[in-house]
């Protein structure tokens, strides 16, 4: 399995505080990633990183910034969450070269917001 | 129309039957297809990637249909463990953003 770690596993917080999500990487892979996986919509990107310091939106960015200061870590921030941001987080790693790509996944971060 | 759409299932087949999956995309540029599987409350993993020429491992073969726009999952001699949801992926030619499907169900009984 690829060495990808997601901290904390489960979280429960109330509306309106901040909340980071934290994505560690041992695989020195270029590229992150943060989905939120909710019933009847699978899996929506929401922010991800091309490179230190480099990060773009996806599909689903709004209430949410991210941040990559370094190859390993990637970090998604919820600044005031709301109870529309319960989910499951995802953070994802590949290593685009050539035509090969592949992604895979940290084992998921539970949210609950109340 | 999404741009990848998979039919949810469930699809309920009993131990040993073969079961197929379609995927079908609506952008004619995507360039890279993928099968992943994901267990209840588990992250996805990579199950196969789809080659133009069809490719197959063990039980699984995927196929694509670059005309018809669709990719294909077809597992024989189904197994208990076979039980998950499996997501189809797209990717655009010169992405690197990958388009999931919403998966389809797949229950293997006894």
């Amino acid at each position: 399995d690829a060495g990808i770690t997601q901290s904390p596993r489960h979280k429960v917080t109330e509306t309106g505080t901040p909340v980071t999500l934290r994505c560690h990487q041992t695989e020195n892979h270029r590229y992150m990633y943060w989905y939120r996986q909710d019933p009847g919509h699978g899996l929506r990107l929401i922010h991800y990183s091309y490179g230190v310091k480099d990060t773009d939106k996806g599909e689903v960015s709004d209430g949410y910034s991210v941040s990559r200061s370094k190859t390993e870590d990637f970090l998604l921030t919820l600044e005031s969450a709301t109870s529309s941001q319960t989910s499951v987080y995802f953070c994802a790693i590949s290593n685009r070269d050539r035509d090969s790509y592949e992604q895979y996944f940290g084992p998921g971060t539970r949210l609950t917001v109340t | 129309r999404k741009e990848v759409e998979q039919d949810p299932g469930p699809f309920n087949v009993p131990e040993g039957a073969t079961v197929a999956f379609n995927c079908t995309y609506s952008n004619s540029a995507s360039q890279s297809f993928f099968w992943y599987r994901q267990d209840c409350r588990k992250e996805p993993k990579l199950l196969m990637s789809v080659y133009s020429s069809g490719n197959e491992d063990g039980r699984f073969t995927a196929q694509l249909n670059r005309a018809s726009q669709y990719i294909s999952l077809l597992i024989r001699d189904s197994k208990l463990s076979d039980s998950a949801t499996y997501l189809c992926v797209v990717i655009l030619g010169g992405s690197y953003i990958p388009t999931f499907g919403r998966g389809t169900s797949l229950i293997v009984h006894p």
